[in-house]
């Protein structure tokens, strides 16, 4: 059974950086067309996509975080990693990592979510 | 960045009603649509994918059309189960955008 789970501090300070794990089981980023998403939620708000690794190395990012997002994975654990730079008590929410698809960019299997609060 | 409208932003139906929601893409995004369910406290399910596609497992009641810019998700027959919030995603390019989510409440 494929599984996603994101770990991670649930607190952070404001200015500080955010590294979150997705660790995933039952696929591989070194398979062709396989990547990995995350996607976040600030408390009664819709859902942000905030970037996607691909097998390939290619990674996208949101444009309006872009300068503080980087997403790098480690192919031998099975996970993604997310780092979030000078966090803000606006990107206080759930993050979610998710798998696409195929090589499409629906994502039809999610983590369970980990929720993260900036506040001092 | 291609926006993405959902209207109603909640609804009120009752058990066996049937609901349609409504998203429109700011540009032309072909059938590169998907339709997401997410219940409180748990991540968002994949229900529609390429606009009409149903998911893996998803009840046939769901189901969604359009193309272009205008595209609906319809429910034939409310189940209790189904009040939930939903949200369309384009996946047309580039940063991926989702709508802001329609509410689904019993009457």
């Amino acid at each position: 059974q494929i599984t996603l789970k994101e770990s991670g501090p649930t607190l952070v300070k404001p200015t500080q950086t955010l590294t979150l794990t997705c660790t995933f089981s039952e696929f591989s980023l070194s398979t062709g067309g396989v990547g990995v998403g995350w996607i976040r939620q600030p408390p009664g708000k819709a859902l942000e996509w905030l970037g996607i690794f691909y097998w390939s190395d290619d990674k996208r990012y949101s444009p309006s975080l872009r300068s503080r997002l980087t997403i790098t994975k480690d192919t031998s654990k099975n996970q993604v990693v997310l780092t979030m730079t000078n966090m803000d008590p606006v990107d206080t929410g759930t993050y979610y990592c998710a798998r696409p698809l195929g090589n499409r960019r629906y994502f039809d299997l999610w983590g369970q979510g980990t929720p993260v609060t900036v506040a001092s | 960045d291609i926006q993405m409208t959902q209207s109603p932003s909640s609804v009120s139906a009752s058990v066996g009603d049937r609901v349609t929601i409504t998203c429109q893409a700011s540009q032309d995004i072909s059938s590169w649509l998907a339709w997401y369910q997410q219940k409180p406290g748990k991540a968002p399910k994949l229900l529609i994918y390429a606009a009409s596609s149903l998911q893996s497992g998803v009840p046939s009641r769901f189901s969604g059309n359009g193309s272009g810019t205008d595209f609906t998700l319809t429910i034939s027959s409310l189940q209790p189960e189904d009040f939930a919030t939903y949200y369309c995603q384009q996946a047309n390019s580039f940063p991926i955008t989702f709508g802001q989510g329609t509410r689904l409440e019993i009457k």
